[in-house]
């Protein structure tokens, strides 16, 4: 499967600032996700990272706050705009291949805000 | 409205007692369901996908079964390594390819 770099994996940052997260798979793949896990729970989907068009979201979630870019079919980005300490949380890439198979994850980014 | 329920939350194990976890879900036309394995710090690790009622499938220590409404995780003579969160996933008829996660069961399993 494919081999999926997120960076940072983890930062704390200030109230009102934002993050840019990145993605990057070492193969070229169809699908790109962004999901939050927030503390001890499970796992959100945020959007679908579609390459060469805006991202689709979810019931939640904003483009403005969760602005999201998909340059090329490795590489997508997550920024995470205007923090407050509810933004904390691990924030997970995700790839798939094709409808019907599984999709693989990073290793995530975990954000905490002061 | 598409759901997964996991159960238990959290599982303790003594080393070589077996058990299974469950995972029921509510979906209109399952496309697959999918088995992760997530270690403290690390992403979901990918272990199983079953597609339909009747389909079994086996890795080490680890049986996923699969009905019209639950999935089973079943663990035979588990070791302190199988200790994890395991979580499980469903697909959703449409074109998003979105996964609905259950909350996940906390498996320790003690030596």
């Amino acid at each position: 499967s494919a081999v999926i770099s997120q960076k940072p994996s983890r930062d704390i940052c200030q109230r009102g600032t934002s993050l840019t997260i990145q993605c990057q798979v070492d193969s070229q793949v169809t699908m790109m996700f962004w999901y939050r896990q927030q503390p001890g729970q499970s796992l959100t989907l945020i959007a679908t990272a579609n390459q060469g068009s805006e991202a689709t979201y979810e019931s939640g979630f904003v483009i403005d706050k969760f602005p999201i870019s998909r340059p090329n079919l490795t590489f997508s980005t997550l920024t995470v705009s205007n923090m407050s300490p509810e933004d904390s949380s691990i924030y997970l890439c995700s790839v798939g291949t094709d409808v019907n198979q599984p999709q693989h994850f990073g290793d995530g980014t975990r954000l905490s805000i002061l | 409205e598409d759901q997964v329920t996991q159960s238990p939350e959290a599982l303790r194990l003594q080393e070589g007692e077996s058990s299974s976890l469950n995972c029921s879900y509510t979906v209109s036309g399952l496309r697959g369901l999918f088995w992760y394995r997530q270690d403290p710090g690390k992403g979901p690790e990918f272990l199983f996908t079953l597609y339909s009622a009747g389909e079994e499938k086996e890795k080490e220590r680890l049986k996923a079964t699969l009905t019209k409404k639950e999935s089973f995780l079943h663990i035979t003579a588990p070791k302190p390594e199988d200790s994890a969160t395991y979580l499980c996933a469903v697909q959703a008829p449409g074109s998003s390819y979105k996964l609905i996660f259950g909350s996940g069961t906390r498996l320790l399993v003690r030596p």
